[in-house]
């Protein structure tokens, strides 16, 4: 079937503008993460949702990002008044639930982010 | 942060030589999984291997665990230049839901 996809492929901002990255999961998967890779910082966690349980926001690096999944499904990872060094690429994978299983993610390609 | 570190950073061989990459963690684990990125994008997951194996074999690429050394090391036979890629590591841990990774080897296979 098909994989996690992710939109938009690549971003162009402006320092100070919102964006908002999209993530569609693999149908099925309940568990959902995004990720961020950058040259300085290489592959970070951001967040996590599982099902309808809390989201662990411990990765979010200031209060500027946040992110929601609606219906279980579709995430969007928002970041407010960008600076540039939030510019990176931004993973999304999905993942069957967790528990006692050990799951694999599966990546989406990423949307490169660039802040001007 | 990262867990851990992978060496080499980078690793030119020919093709048909065998590449080895290794990476070290710092915690304990529940598995430890082996990506392969191209071009900066698309991670695409080649193994894992749970904290209570030792080895785990798939097609041309091995994977071996030492949890008392907390380090593992993924080995592709026979090398092709399609194999040019970023190699990471990424463990989780028994009480996290996320993936951590290292700092990846960024292989070059040439024909």
């Amino acid at each position: 079937g098909a994989g996690v996809s992710q939109s938009p492929s690549n971003k162009v901002t402006e320092k100070g503008k919102d964006v908002e990255l999209r993530c569609d999961p693999i149908s099925g998967h309940t568990a959902l993460y995004w990720y961020r890779q950058s040259l300085g910082q290489g592959l970070e966690f951001l967040i996590y949702f599982q099902g309808n349980s809390a989201p662990d926001k411990s990765g979010l690096p200031s209060d500027r990002f946040s992110a929601e999944r609606t219906g279980g499904s579709v995430s969007t990872l928002t970041i407010q008044r960008t600076q540039q060094e939030d510019s990176a690429v931004y993973l999304c994978a999905s993942s069957l639930a967790l528990g006692l299983v050990f799951v694999t993610q599966y990546f989406g390609p990423g949307t490169r982010l660039t802040v001007l | 942060s990262q867990q851990g570190e992978e060496d080499p950073q980078a690793l030119s061989i020919q093709e048909g030589e065998n590449a080895t990459m290794n990476c070290s963690y710092k915690t304990s684990i529940n598995n430890l999984q082996w990506y392969r990125q191209n071009s900066g994008r698309g991670l695409v997951h080649l193994i894992l291997i749970r904290s209570n194996e030792r080895e785990k074999h798939s097609g041309r690429l091995r994977v071996t665990l030492d949890t008392s050394k907390k380090s593992s090391s993924l080995l592709i036979t026979a090398s092709r230049a399609a194999d040019t890629a970023s190699y990471f590591c990424a463990t989780r841990n028994n009480a996290g839901n996320m993936l951590t990774f290292g700092g990846g080897t960024r292989l070059m296979v040439k024909p």
